[in-house]
């Protein structure tokens, strides 16, 4: 089972749209969360950290359930410029080094 | 903002030849140092840790003396893939963070090898 894994896609959705993606973790000893965006032949840029009580940025609202294990992001209105690869990324801890893993990415396609 | 370059962008080699790859922290000092890996249509994998001054902490099944890594000063680590093969061409990418490895990460733009 891999340690964080995401929604196959791709997400293909015409402008305006919401857009939910899936996340969830094995390591329950995972501290921290986050949400990076990855434009094609770039490098990961930070979207939001998660929370267990929710959090919003705009359009993006991100939450996280640790008793499931469970990482969400909600985008709404989706612009053309949202198209991206959405990475789930989950701190493992301070004990580990802080390492960081990602998912395998969920690419999302706007259209107008 | 916190700042990483790397150097260079992308390069051209061929097989057996090594290849360094710098990554700069340019307005903050990074005690901490991270080298990714990633391949056409994979997500990011942690291929070491670096702090300044010691020896790099390597991620199971990467082989350390192939990835050379030093971190010499607090803005600076070289990551050197020795007799680089065609299997090797992928997207390294570097982080850093300021005060701690538990901190957020910021990413350099990373490098793009292709082994021909």
């Amino acid at each position: 089972r891999k340690e964080v894994e995401q929604d196959p896609g791709p997400f293909n959705v015409p402008e305006g749209a919401t857009v939910a993606f899936n996340c969830t973790y094995s390591n329950s000893a995972s501290q921290s969360f986050f949400w990076y965006r990855q434009d094609c032949r770039k490098e990961p840029k930070l979207l939001m950290s998660v929370y267990s009580s929710g959090n919003e940025d705009g359009r993006f609202t991100a939450q996280l359930n640790r008793a499931s294990q469970y990482i969400s992001l909600l985008i709404r209105d989706s612009k053309l410029s949202d198209s991206a690869t959405y990475l789930c990324v989950v701190n493992v801890g301070y004990n580990q080094g802080g390492k960081l893993i990602f998912g395998q990415g969920t690419e999302l396609s706007v259209k107008p | 903002g916190a700042v990483v370059s790397q150097h260079p962008s992308r390069v051209i080699c061929k097989s057996g030849t090594s290849v360094k790859i710098e990554c700069r922290s340019l307005d903050f000092q990074a005690t901490t140092m991270f080298w990714y890996r990633q391949f056409p249509k994979q997500s990011l994998m942690l291929m070491a840790t670096s702090n300044e001054g010691s020896k790099a902490t390597y991620e199971q099944g990467v082989e350390k003396d192939k990835f050379l890594i030093n971190h010499a000063s607090l803005t600076l680590s070289t990551l050197t893939v020795t007799s680089a093969h065609p299997e090797d061409s992928s997207f390294y990418i570097c982080s850093a963070t300021r005060d701690s490895p538990q901190e957020t990460q910021y990413f350099g733009p990373g490098t793009r090898l292709l082994v021909l």
